[in-house]
């Protein structure tokens, strides 16, 4: 079946400093590929998305690259803010389930200091 | 635009007690999932409704939980009776359409069985 794997948290970062979230997926055919955002206290927001080999999906500073080669979606930022800390989830759809269901990772959660 | 919005934010009740969430999803969205989120299991996907129709509930642990959508700008997820086991954090999304459409997550319900 579909899966996720994300690195273990928390990743504890100085403002300013370049970010990287590893995430790697099992999936048969050609999944969407997600990264969602949830802050203290509130539901998972979508941060960016792709859909297809090689696609860079991007937003606030944050990208990830869909890499069919390495089953892989890293999410990076050059620089991070304190108002960056916040759990981060790795998701994908799969075609054999119509795209609606999304399959989670565990989350990384990531603290940056002033 | 108002959000996913979910009912109540909190609750606490004891063993045995008939527990209902409530659900409103965004205006206009045809999906509706509901997903539970624990520290051992992460956040797993219970069950989700197409235009009011459930369409997989595979997720929903056991026949104590049931979940209803009577309309289209409402939903309840309901577990009778309820068990320490169940205390979690409960997250009401909706989306728009089908393919790898972004889901829009409520702030969700904490709950705890004494």
């Amino acid at each position: 079946g579909n899966s996720v794997t994300q690195m273990e948290g928390p990743v504890t970062l100085s403002e300013e400093a370049f970010l990287t979230i590893n995430c790697t997926y099992t999936a048969t055919g050609y999944p969407s590929l997600f990264w969602y955002v949830q802050y203290p206290g509130e539901g998972l927001q979508l941060l960016l998305k792709a859909t297809k080999a090689d696609d860079k999906g991007s937003n606030k500073g944050f990208e990830a690259t869909y890499r069919k080669e390495t089953t892989s979606f890293h999410l990076e930022k050059g620089s991070v803010q304190v108002s960056d800390s916040a759990v981060y989830f790795c998701a994908l759809s799969g075609a054999n389930t119509g795209f609606q269901k999304l399959v989670f990772g565990t989350g990384t959660r990531l603290l940056v200091s002033p | 635009d108002a959000g996913v919005i979910q009912s109540p934010r909190h609750e606490v009740t004891e063993m045995g007690q008939e527990v209902t969430l409530r659900c409103k999803p965004i205006s206009g969205h045809d999906y509706l999932f509901w997903y539970r989120q624990t520290m051992m299991r992460g956040l797993e996907l219970l069950i989700y409704f197409n235009n009011n129709v459930p369409i997989d509930d595979s997720g929903m642990p056991e026949d104590r939980f049931s979940a209803k959508m009577p309309n289209a700008s409402f939903s309840t997820l309901k577990i009778q009776p309820s068990e320490p086991r169940d205390s979690a954090v409960y997250f009401c999304a909706s989306s728009f359409g089908a393919g790898a459409q972004p889901q829009h997550f409520g702030d969700g319900t904490r709950l705890s069985i004494l």
